[in-house]
């Protein structure tokens, strides 16, 4: 809920601009990777998902790039919304952790019209 | 539709007071899993079951037990809550089918606070 945004990342973006979301994930043997989106008063919504032996995955206005050299994950959202207001959670599975997610803390993106 | 239910969303309850956070799933998911969520912090993995009658600890296990009697229905149990428990829980399912299992469908959240 928005209690949980209040210490987190903030990201702020004009309304028709693009966002980029960072995320560094932590254990060089993950092999899967989540985006969540969680509006305010809500659970985790899935967004886009890519595996390791990808570097990119499109979705409907959002990508996701991963940089397995610098463990780095990213979110990209085109034209951005103010329906797109929302805490963003990134998260990793490590190979032989089946449904064994290791959340990160989540950046929250402000969109301002 | 298709949705993870919990009860309550939201409750306020005293130390020692047992109390039960109920999660039910109608997508015949086979796993299912709690997480709790805290300021600053990312969900954290309280317990998840693969099946029927098979549980196990996640990373924050302290304090909590579930059940999984049915397919539907995964339970948290705080047998004597303490002020600590204070947080905002998510129940999540997935179909065990996929390889990867990572897309979890998460319950709206029930949010805790224990005096």
């Amino acid at each position: 809920g928005e209690s949980v945004g209040l210490h987190l990342p903030t990201l702020s973006v004009q309304e028709g601009d693009n966002s980029i979301i960072n995320c560094a994930y932590s254990n060089s043997a993950s092999d899967y990777f989540i985006w969540y989106k969680q509006e305010s008063g809500k659970g985790p919504q899935f967004i886009i998902d890519i595996r390791s032996n990808m570097d990119k995955r499109q979705g409907q206005r959002v990508t996701v790039l991963l940089n397995k050299t610098v463990k780095h994950l990213s979110l990209q959202i085109a034209a951005t919304q103010p329906g797109d207001s929302a805490v963003y959670f990134c998260a990793e599975r490590v190979r032989g952790g089946y449904n064994k997610l290791i959340f990160g803390a989540g950046t929250r993106l402000a969109v301002h019209p | 539709e298709a949705q993870v239910t919990q009860n309550p969303r939201y409750l306020i309850t005293v130390t020692g007071k047992k109390l039960t956070v109920t999660c039910s799933q109608n997508m015949n998911h086979e796993y299912m899993s709690w997480y709790r969520q805290d300021p600053g912090l990312g969900l954290r993995q309280i317990y998840y079951s693969m099946n029927v009658e098979v549980t196990d600890k996640g990373d924050v296990p302290e304090g909590y037990k579930v059940s999984r009697k049915e397919k539907r229905n995964f339970p948290l149990i705080l047998e004597s809550p303490s002020p600590n428990q204070t947080s905002l829980y998510f129940c999540a399912s997935t179909p065990a089918r996929t390889a990867y299992g990572g897309e979890l469908f998460f319950g709206e959240g029930s949010r805790l606070t224990v005096l």
